[in-house]
């Protein structure tokens, strides 16, 4: 069974560029949630996906987007950098019904 | 506002010694309690998980103890070793979104 898997695992922007962050859910999961940590924090809710749509969506603003493929797999996207964006990116995949939710190894992003 | 409050931030326990983290929430729709464990650099792994109509749940060396009334729940960590040392964090859920509320997380390190 493969598990959660995140790419790229370090990435480095400046302020007002755009990123887009991967992700692969766990064999059989078909919903998945993004997550920010920040450094000493606890991760924050951004969005979570759903049979390709959102379902669920944290404090965040609208430069924060995301897709769900059918394959289950998400993107998250962020438009316009800001400084405050660096952070870890989690994501988690879990099942309908199910409520664990399995983390992947997330990607550091850092903006500058 | 901080919906799941952890403590303490951090706790130096010595090998063999028991290891015990609180957390408090406020919202009593929160129908699922999970502890993740997380190492530097790495995403947040499952460790035990309960629901609200238990009061206490034990795998292995770590236990959750539930008190509804007092919604509050507590991470004991049995015979403390230092492969242990690494950032707890308490969360919350409730409903279908699954939406995860974190604790602030408490670094624990086990010494020999």
């Amino acid at each position: 069974e493969t598990g959660v898997t995140q790419s790229p695992t370090h990435l480095i922007k400046t302020r007002g560029q755009q990123v887009t962050l991967r992700c692969s859910s766990q064999s059989g999961h078909n919903t998945v949630s993004w997550y920010q940590q920040a450094l000493g924090q606890g991760p924050q809710f951004i969005f979570q996906y759903y049979r390709e749509e959102e379902n669920g969506r944290g404090n965040f603003p609208p430069r924060f987007s995301g897709l769900q493929f059918p394959n289950y797999s998400s993107e998250l996207n962020v438009n316009a950098l800001e400084l405050d964006d660096s952070a870890l990116y989690l994501c988690a995949s879990s099942s309908t019904g199910m409520k664990t939710q399995y983390f992947g190894p997330g990607t550091r992003l850092l903006v500058l | 506002q901080q919906q799941v409050k952890q403590s303490p931030q951090s706790l130096i326990v010595q090998k063999g010694g028991i290891s015990i983290i609180n957390c408090a929430y406020e919202n009593t729709a929160f129908d699922y309690f999970p502890w993740y464990q997380q190492f530097p650099g790495k995403g947040p792994a499952l460790l035990i998980a309960i629901r609200p109509d238990v009061s206490e749940k034990k795998e292995g060396r770590f236990t959750i103890s539930f008190n509804k009334s007092a919604k509050q729940f507590s991470l004991h960590i049995m015979d403390s070793q230092p492969g242990d040392s690494a950032t707890y964090f308490c969360a919350a859920s409730k409903g279908n979104t699954d939406k995860l509320i974190f604790g602030t997380g408490t670094r624990l390190q086990v010494f020999p």
